[in-house]
């Protein structure tokens, strides 16, 4: 079965420090989203591309965070300068043009800062 | 895309039916309703979903009400994998982002 592949599994970082999440969505798929996760909560969007372009990323801190998928296909997030709040797990999902089939998601980095 | 409500927990025995209400009173006709789940430590994984019929596969089965404000997810036979939160989503067609809420956070017990 395909998988949205993400890297790392885990990461510690220091505050102030930058960061960054890499996610290989499942061949074909031509939407990619950026889910965050904190502790006890629900995963909250972040980011949505489609093909290359940004469809919705009203939910991005756009301060420090940054996002690409330049060539359509695989992306990554960015976070500079980190901050203790920004300490959750951070999910990647891919899905076709159509809905009905829902997303797949990674298993997500776990980004501590400390 | 309405809101749906869940109840925080839920606890089960294994081997026997979980059943999941959600609430979705504002739901609109075109409306879908999705279930997914998240296991510790994993991305949340797609269950099924459903618009008015009810609807089965090989991992679980929707139960949607006839005026469709609410529905329930059963997990047939239930097993300690089966331990998750479980996310009721509503989606309208055409729809491609999943809003999550808090989910029920379902545990099997031996």
């Amino acid at each position: 079965e395909a998988e949205v592949a993400q890297s790392p599994r885990y990461k510690i970082t220091e505050k102030s420090q930058a960061v960054a999440f890499w996610c290989d969505p499942i061949s074909g798929h031509a939407t990619l989203y950026w889910y965050r996760q904190i502790l006890g909560q629900g995963p909250e969007l972040l980011v949505q591309f489609q093909d290359e372009s940004v469809v919705d990323d009203s939910q991005l801190p756009k301060d420090r965070f940054s996002a690409e998928r330049l060539k359509g296909v695989d992306s990554t997030l960015k976070i500079q300068p980190a901050e203790l709040g920004d300490s959750a797990m951070y999910l990647c999902a891919s899905s076709s043009d159509r809905a009905f089939y829902g997303y797949t998601f990674g298993s997500g980095t776990r980004l501590t800062v400390v | 895309d309405a809101k749906t409500t869940q109840p925080p927990s839920m606890d089960c025995a294994e081997g026997r039916a979980a059943n999941l209400p959600c609430n979705h009173s504002t739901i609109s006709g075109n409306e879908y309703v999705y279930w997914y789940r998240q296991i510790h430590s994993q991305g949340p994984q797609y269950i099924i979903h459903g618009l008015k019929n009810n609807e089965t596969n090989e991992m679980a089965s929707l139960i949607i009400t006839e005026d469709r404000k609410s529905s329930t997810l059963i997990l047939p036979h239930a097993t300690l994998r089966d331990t998750a939160v479980y996310y009721c989503i509503v989606l309208s067609q055409g729809a491609q982002k999943l809003v999550f809420g808090q989910g029920t956070r379902l545990t099997i017990n031996p």
